[in-house]
């Protein structure tokens, strides 16, 4: 299964946009990036996936790397409600490793 | 619509002891994950059912755990003789056909499990 790196945590200023990052160095040429997010005491919630192109919802943005071996989650302007931890996931069809993921503090 | 629900929300138990914890998945959704959560960590994949078959058990820890979903839906996962380092936050995630490569998971709000 193809193992993800990311940093432990990052802070925002409320407002502002916020790029957390993910090496996903040995992942498969068919693994999608899933990205999801876990507000304190609550179950994760799905933030958005893709597989070799950029990607937009109302949520965010995935910027995933021309060689896939990283990806960036972009919160375009950081709420304190986007406090959470994120995890970068490559699927393999096999089995959800989510790592320990980024916590992100957003300043008021 | 309703969301995946689990119950208890919370349960303490004893050493030793054996616990049933439930989960209902969103309606019509073929596939229902479990997870395991220990503090500071991601959540942990236990057993993936697609129907009422256990699709993918190779995350259970050992014969202690057991999960079962026997019309396709609700879905209770099972520990005997429950030890301390059982405690965790179990989640529970439904997904409509089982895609696990391209589709979205549901969790719901997990069991909190404290062994004594």
């Amino acid at each position: 299964d193809a193992k993800t790196t990311q940093p432990n945590s990052m802070e925002s200023n409320e407002e502002e946009p916020v790029h957390l990052p993910c090496n996903h160095s040995t992942i498969s040429g068919t693994d999608y990036i899933h990205w999801y997010r876990q507000l304190p005491s609550q179950g994760p919630e799905y933030v958005i996936h893709g597989l070799t192109s950029n990607v937009n919802n109302r949520m965010a943005s995935l910027a995933i790397a021309e060689d896939r071996k990283s990806s960036t989650l972009i919160l375009h302007r950081a709420t304190l409600r986007d406090a959470a931890v994120y995890y970068c996931i490559p699927m393999t069809g096999n089995q959800f490793y989510f790592g320990t993921g980024t916590s992100l503090t957003v300043i008021p | 619509g309703a969301g995946v629900s689990q119950t208890p929300s919370n349960k303490v138990t004893e050493k030793g002891k054996y616990v049933e914890l439930r989960c209902d998945p969103i309606s019509g959704h073929t596939a229902l994950y479990w997870y395991r959560q220990s503090l500071g960590q991601g959540p942990e994949f236990l057993i993936y059912f697609q129907g009422t078959g256990a699709a993918d058990d190779s995350g259970l820890p050992n014969d202690r755990f057991f999960a079962v979903r026997p019309e396709g839906s609700v879905s209770t996962l099972k520990i005997q003789r429950t030890e301390r380092g059982d405690s965790a936050v179990y989640l529970c995630a439904s997904s409509l056909s089982g895609d696990r490569v391209r589709e979205t998971q549901y969790f719901g709000p997990g069991t909190r499990l404290l062994v004594l």
